[in-house]
């Protein structure tokens, strides 16, 4: 089944404990995003990759570091968490295609972290 | 992204059809109207996308008023299973490469009685 998986779903941590959250896909898309959905702001775009070792910021990219060192992986690491980073976490991926702008995004079912 | 509007919520009964608005009135002749849903507890799932013409897909059509300034989602005959977020979204054709982000308005929450 075509999906795109994440890991873990629910994570409770302490600020400052250094974090990474999984992203995998099994579809060969070879672009993957990171977002975040807050209460009244929706879904903000953090980071994105176009390719293997290919990353760029996307709106809130502060306090978050991605890599993309195979293609169907696209880890989210938060290196020393903080309270405002509590947050349900969506990754994404989008396969390629001709017509730029026709993509449709795959989304996965989300982790939901809280930083005490 | 140009910007869309569209109602906070509607409510709809079981088995009968359901048409979701998006007003859009500064899209330009390149942008493609793409609506997604959110189910509660999950993330974001693509529903259907269109340029100029009407689409249909096994989930919903899409009608596309012919200045393009709207368009309406159509699900033909809800489900429970329909309830959730909807969210109309213009993308530019040949922006980004794809990966750069959707942007999500607040979206018309779409309440389905039994």
């Amino acid at each position: 089944e075509a999906q795109v998986t994440q890991n873990p779903r629910y994570l409770i941590t302490v600020t400052g404990k250094k974090l990474t959250v999984t992203c995998s896909q099994n579809m060969n898309h070879e672009y993957m995003s990171w977002y975040r959905q807050d209460p009244g702001l929706g879904l903000r775009q953090i980071y994105y990759s176009m390719n293997v070792e290919v990353t760029d910021k996307g709106d809130v990219p502060e306090g978050y570091k991605v890599s993309r060192k195979e293609k169907r992986n696209f880890p989210l690491i938060l290196e020393s968490p903080s309270p405002n980073q509590t947050s349900l976490y969506f990754c994404a991926s989008t396969k390629r295609v001709g017509l730029a702008g026709a993509e449709t995004q795959y989304f996965g079912p989300g982790t939901r972290l809280l930083v005490l | 992204d140009a910007k869309t509007t569209q109602p906070n919520s509607m409510e709809s009964n079981e088995e009968e059809p359901v048409h979701l608005p998006c007003n859009h009135s500064t899209i330009s002749g390149t942008d493609y109207i793409h609506w997604y849903r959110q189910l509660p507890s999950q993330g974001p799932e693509y529903v259907i996308h269109g340029l100029t013409s009407n689409v249909n897909n096994r989930m919903a059509s899409l009608a596309i008023a012919e200045d393009r300034k709207s368009s309406t989602l159509i699900l033909h005959r809800a489900t429970l299973r329909d309830a959730a977020v909807y969210y109309c979204i213009l993308r530019v054709k040949g922006s980004g490469g794809g990966a750069d982000g959707l942007t999500f308005g607040k979206g018309t929450h779409l309440i389905i009685q039994p």
